[in-house]
């Protein structure tokens, strides 16, 4: 069983500059969610992937998008970076969009300057 | 839509000392309540997690409680070790298609 793998890990862009960031889900599950966690802070909820349908979406701008593909990975992009987008970006995995434990990748740590 | 406040924001023991980090939710639909360990440069790891049809549930050294009637949770770590140090996040949902609030989480040290 393969967990939730990130990347890339870290990455520098510079203001107005686009970002994609990638997820591999654990193998059997079918929903991603996104979090940012900005430094010191609790992991904020993006928006979350069921069976490739955006399945809600946190208070975050549309500049903030995402994809799921058929195999369950997933992909957030962000456009015209801000340097307030400077944080750990978090992809998590579940079985179902119900509550349960989800399982988190270890981060894409995305600088602004 | 549900606020997760946290407290302490750090908390330093002695080792082998308890460790309590509270946490309060305004939904009172919320029935869903997990917490998190984070250790430096790690991925969040879930270590316990209750849901609103019980008080209290223990897995070893580490407990938690919750009290519907005052929406708040808390998360109990006895004979505390030095790998217990880590950031600490609790959390809740809804039952449906709704994500995890969480807290801002407890930065525990524990002392040797």
């Amino acid at each position: 069983e393969t967990g939730v793998t990130q990347s890339p890990t870290h990455l520098i862009k510079t203001r107005g500059q686009q970002v994609t960031l990638r997820c591999s889900s654990q193998s059997g599950h079918n929903t991603v969610s996104w979090y940012q966690q900005a430094l010191g802070q609790g992991p904020q909820f993006i928006f979350q992937y069921y069976r490739e349908e955006e399945n809600g979406r946190g208070n975050f701008p549309p500049r903030f998008s995402g994809l799921q593909f058929p195999n369950y990975s997933s992909e957030l992009n962000v456009n015209a970076l801000e340097l307030d987008d400077s944080a750990l970006y978090l992809c998590a995995s579940s079985w179902g969009a119900s509550t349960g434990e989800l399982f988190f990748g270890e981060g894409s740590r995305l600088t602004v300057l | 839509g549900e606020n997760v406040e946290q407290h302490p924001s750090t908390l330093s023991v002695q080792e082998g000392d308890s460790a309590v980090i509270k946490c309060t939710y305004s939904d009172s639909a919320s029935n869903y309540f997990p917490w998190y360990k984070q250790e430096l440069g790690k991925r969040p790891q879930l270590i316990i997690d209750i849901r609103s049809n019980v008080g209290e549930k223990k897995d070893q050294r580490i407990a938690v409680t919750l009290n519907k009637t005052a929406k708040h949770f808390s998360l109990h770590i006895t004979e505390t070790q030095p790998e217990d140090s880590a950031v600490y996040f609790c959390a809740a949902s809804k039952a449906g298609n709704t994500p995890l609030v969480f807290g801002k989480g407890t930065r525990l040290s524990v002392i040797a």
